[in-house]
Parts: C-alpha cells; sequence; structure tokens
C-alpha cells in the first residue's frame, strides 16, 4: 500500500492566489482528516470526512477555506484567496471509521504564501 | 467536548537517561482511543501506539512503555535509555465519537531533546 498520497509537497505562491491541496487515502480508509500544524498553534483539526460526508468543519479558519471529498479515493482543500497567515503545513489523514485503527498521515504540504 | 494536554513543552534529557511524556485527557465518551505519534525533524508523522478506553493494561515495547490511568485521564509515554534518535516531538491524541464522528484531537507535543 503506497500510504496516504498528498500533493503537491511544496507549494509557493502569492498572497491572492487560489490555492488546492490534494490527499488520497488508503483505499478501504473510510474517514480522512485534514489538519494544519504550525508553530503557533501546533496541530490543529481542520474538518473530516466520514464516508465522504464532511461531519465537523468547525476548525476551518475562515469562509476562504473549503473542503470537498467527491469521492472515497480523493480529497481536496482549496484557499481563495490565499493570505501569508495561511503559510503551514498542511497534512491528510485516514483512518477506519470506528477509529479503531491508527490514522495514517500523508508527507504533508508546506505552503507558503508570500 | 475532547481534549488533550500535554503539559510539558520541552524536555531535555541525555542520554541514556529515562524520560516519561504526561499526557492528559478529557472526553465525555464512554469508548475512546488514546494515540501517541512521533514527529521527527524530517516533518512526518509516525504512529507508535493506539490503546483502547477499555483496555488499562501497561504496555511495554522495546525500550518504550506506556501507562493508561482512566482514574486520572492519563496515557504517560515512558523512554527507557534514551537515545539520540528519540530527539523528536511527540504527540497524544484522542479519537472519539461524539456527535457520531470519530473526531481525532491532538496534543499540543512535547520537543523531546536527546544530547550525547
Amino acid at each position: 500500500d503506497a500510504g496516504v498520497i498528498q500533493s503537491p509537497r511544496h507549494e509557493v505562491t502569492e498572497m491572492g492566489q487560489e490555492v488546492t491541496l490534494r490527499c488520497k487515502p488508503i483505499s478501504g480508509h473510510n474517514s480522512l482528516f485534514w489538519y494544519r500544524q504550525t508553530m503557533m498553534r501546533g496541530l490543529e483539526l481542520l474538518i473530516y470526512f466520514n464516508n465522504n460526508v464532511p461531519i465537523d468543519d468547525s476548525g476551518m479558519p475562515e469562509d476562504r477555506f473549503s473542503a470537498k471529498m467527491p469521492n472515497a479515493s480523493f480529497s481536496t482543500l482549496k484557499i481563495q484567496p490565499s493570505e501569508p497567515r495561511d503559510s503551514a503545513v498542511y497534512f491528510c489523514a485516514s483512518s477506519s471509521i470506528q477509529g479503531s485503527t491508527e490514522a495514517f498521515f500523508g508527507q504533508g504540504t508546506r505552503l507558503t504564501v508570500v | 467536548a475532547q481534549k488533550v494536554t500535554q503539559a510539558q513543552t520541552e524536555i531535555s534529557v541525555v542520554e541514556k537517561e529515562d524520560v516519561t511524556l504526561d499526557c492528559v485527557y478529557e472526553t465525555r465518551d464512554t469508548t475512546y482511543y488514546l494515540f501517541w505519534y512521533k514527529q521527527p525533524p524530517s516533518g512526518e508523522l509516525v504512529f507508535l501506539i493506539r490503546r483502547n478506553s477499555f483496555d488499562e493494561q501497561n504496555e511495554i515495547s522495546g525500550r518504550y512503555s506506556w501507562n493508561f490511568q482512566k482514574s486520572t485521564s492519563s496515557f504517560n509515554f515512558t523512554i527507557t535509555a534514551s537515545q539520540v534518535v528519540d530527539s523528536a516531538v511527540y504527540f497524544c491524541a484522542l479519537s472519539g465519537f461524539t456527535g457520531g464522528g470519530n473526531k481525532l484531537t491532538f496534543g499540543t507535543g512535547t520537543q523531546l531533546k536527546v544530547e550525547l
């Protein structure tokens, strides 16, 4: 199994531009999580899906952030427009819905907004 | 609401010392899971252990051991005879089922520095 695959690994963009982060969860996992990691705030849960349905998006910081999971094998996190304070490492993770397995994390996307 | 508290922000030890990382959690769920993850300087998050709320047996894996105590809502992690390669940020996490979903919440992490 290739694990959780995130793309791109690094993204540098200018303020105001749209940014789309992508995630392919592990096959068979039906929970998917998006986290953001910064020095100031640590690991923050932004949103998570069960069976492709968003369950809790209370961690999404602003309307500029949106996430979708059109099918069981793909999810996107979009920031539009991006701002310098969005600079962070964004992790995607997947697990079984019962929580009885650990969450497997992707390598993360390091986003820099200049 | 779920909450995980790792009060120790940073710990520095000399190689071969034993070190314990503390984790205290809050949840209203009767069924939940606790986890420890390691994040080395390379940045990836590495799973270390999972415990469910019905299993309070302590666990040992090589130099690592975990002490789960429901009475104090704690899930502490001990590294015996620490090594430089143990230097990393360690996260404690909690997965519960509040609201029908399996929300996975992390603590703020403990930075462990092991020096020669």
